[in-house]
């Protein structure tokens, strides 16, 4: 079945350097991405969105970059800190299934010093 | 402004009971949603609520049952418990629907051990 799914499921990363995530997803209907920050113990936190008729959104220290010819999603974390330790999900919400965000199975980010 | 609450934090049953967790949305908002996080994986969408309406649902038997009430709070309630539904609940509200593009914002979720 059609599933949002993410290439690396471990990233290493060492503090101040850029950090990306990489998120594969398979159905060209999606209209809406969102990625998600889930730190031990924590529900998921909202970090950045971006609709399908945009390919790159930025917010503080993080960019979303959408290419939709290849259906590709990606997160760029600038000057990682110790803090950004977590899993990151991305996320779809199908243009045929409103309310319900189909999840990618995560990629745990590990910030060493 | 205060987030998306839910209790209780932890809750242990045992295999064939029922289990009732509490979700209140954050302030003003009308839609409320619920997602299973068993351990190891991603979320898989549950139920969503919207104006004490169920308005979609996931690919789960229908032990799995909710409901939203007028002050917007949900309760998810799971039936005939089995051991895999030992899993991390997450409740997640968004403002008044307005189409695809609504934020979903999570509570921190109620950790489900069935024995």
């Amino acid at each position: 079945g059609e599933s949002v799914g993410l290439h690396l499921p471990t990233l290493s990363v060492q503090e101040g350097d850029n950090s990306i995530i990489n998120c594969a997803y398979s159905n060209s209907a999606s209209d809406y991405f969102i990625w998600y920050k889930q730190e031990s113990g924590k529900g998921p936190q909202f970090i950045i969105d971006i609709r399908s008729n945009m390919d790159k959104r930025q917010g503080q220290r993080v960019t979303v970059l959408l290419n939709k010819t290849v259906k590709h999603l990606s997160l760029q974390i600038a000057a990682t800190q110790p803090g950004d330790s977590a899993v990151y999900f991305c996320a779809e919400n199908l243009g045929d299934s409103w309310g319900k965000l189909q999840f990618g199975a995560g990629t745990q980010v590990v910030v060493t010093p | 402004e205060a987030g998306v609450t839910q209790s209780p934090t932890h809750l242990i049953k045992t295999r064939g009971q029922q289990a009732t967790l509490r979700c209140s949305p954050i302030s003003g908002h009308t839609s409320v949603y619920w997602y299973q996080q068993a351990l190891g994986l991603g979320l898989q969408f549950l139920l969503w609520y919207d104006e004490g309406e169920e308005r979609n649902r996931g690919n789960f038997p229908p032990r799995f049952s909710g409901r939203q009430f007028p002050n917007y709070s949900s309760e998810l309630n799971v039936n005939a418990l089995e051991l895999e539904d030992s899993a991390l609940y997450l409740c997640a509200s968004s403002p008044v629907y307005s189409g695809v593009y609504n934020e979903q914002f999570f509570g921190p979720g109620t950790r489900l051990t069935v024995l």
